[in-house]
């Protein structure tokens, strides 16, 4: 069974860059024809997509993101990586790494990440 | 503003059935992109309900179902039981946006 686990810092200085990692393990992040997401939940609101990747390196992130979205996969350590620039207090929310498989099957337990000085 | 259209807010007394919508358009659920439903109670990670704009994973019970027509889908839950309560979502795929997108949430009560 696939389990996934996020991991970074809990606060993010205004400006400056948001890096989180999702291990994932019970299976090789290069098996299968999975994108692996990352998933955003603003405090009491709705479910947002920031992006994904494959274990090729092929991304695709939420175009009202613009360009501050990077994503990463490292098949030797069976992660892939989210960096999100230029934060603000807007980019205060619950991120959740993610398996896609047309359906978003398996999901971690999310880490919330604030933005404040 | 999200791209799928969700009602806020349902509810229904113990027993009863209830519906949720999930409207999109010609470039998500009209286009013939799969729709998957999501649960989630409060504090905890989402988890898959339907895929495949009908199907159940393994262990979800068939008080659960889910319909597509048009650019429009559905989420019915039969015979509601007080752990039912909790946000549910619709997600599909956009062509003109490359990616996920997902209703803004369902709150469904029971009574």
């Amino acid at each position: 069974q696939v389990h996934l686990q996020e991991s970074g810092p809990g606060l993010v200085k205004p400006s400056q860059t948001l890096s989180l990692t999702c291990s994932v393990s019970g299976g090789s992040i290069s098996s299968g024809n999975y994108y692996w997401s990352w998933i955003r939940q603003h405090p009491g609101k709705g479910l947002e997509w920031v992006g994904y990747i494959h274990s090729s390196g092929r991304s695709f992130h939420n175009p009202s993101l613009k360009s501050r979205v990077t994503m990463s996969v490292d098949t030797s350590k069976n992660q892939f990586s989210l960096r999100l620039s230029s934060v603000t207090a807007a980019d205060t929310a619950v991120y959740y790494c993610a398996r896609d498989d047309g359906p978003t099957d398996v999901w971690g337990q999310g880490t919330t990440v604030t933005v404040s000085s | 503003q999200s791209v799928l259209t969700q009602p806020p807010s349902v509810s229904g007394a113990p027993g009863q059935r209830v519906t949720i919508s999930c409207t999109g358009s010609s470039s998500n659920i009209g286009a013939g992109y799969d729709v998957h439903w999501y649960q989630q109670v409060p504090g905890t990670a989402p988890k898959l309900l339907i895929y495949a704009n009908h199907n159940r994973p393994s262990g979800i019970p068939d008080r659960f179902s889910g319909s597509k027509s048009g650019t429009s889908a559905s989420l019915a839950i039969t015979g509601l039981q007080a752990e039912d309560e909790a946000d549910y979502y619709c997600q599909s795929h956009d062509s003109s946006l490359s990616g996920r997108v997902f209703g803004g949430g369902t709150k469904l009560t029971v009574l």
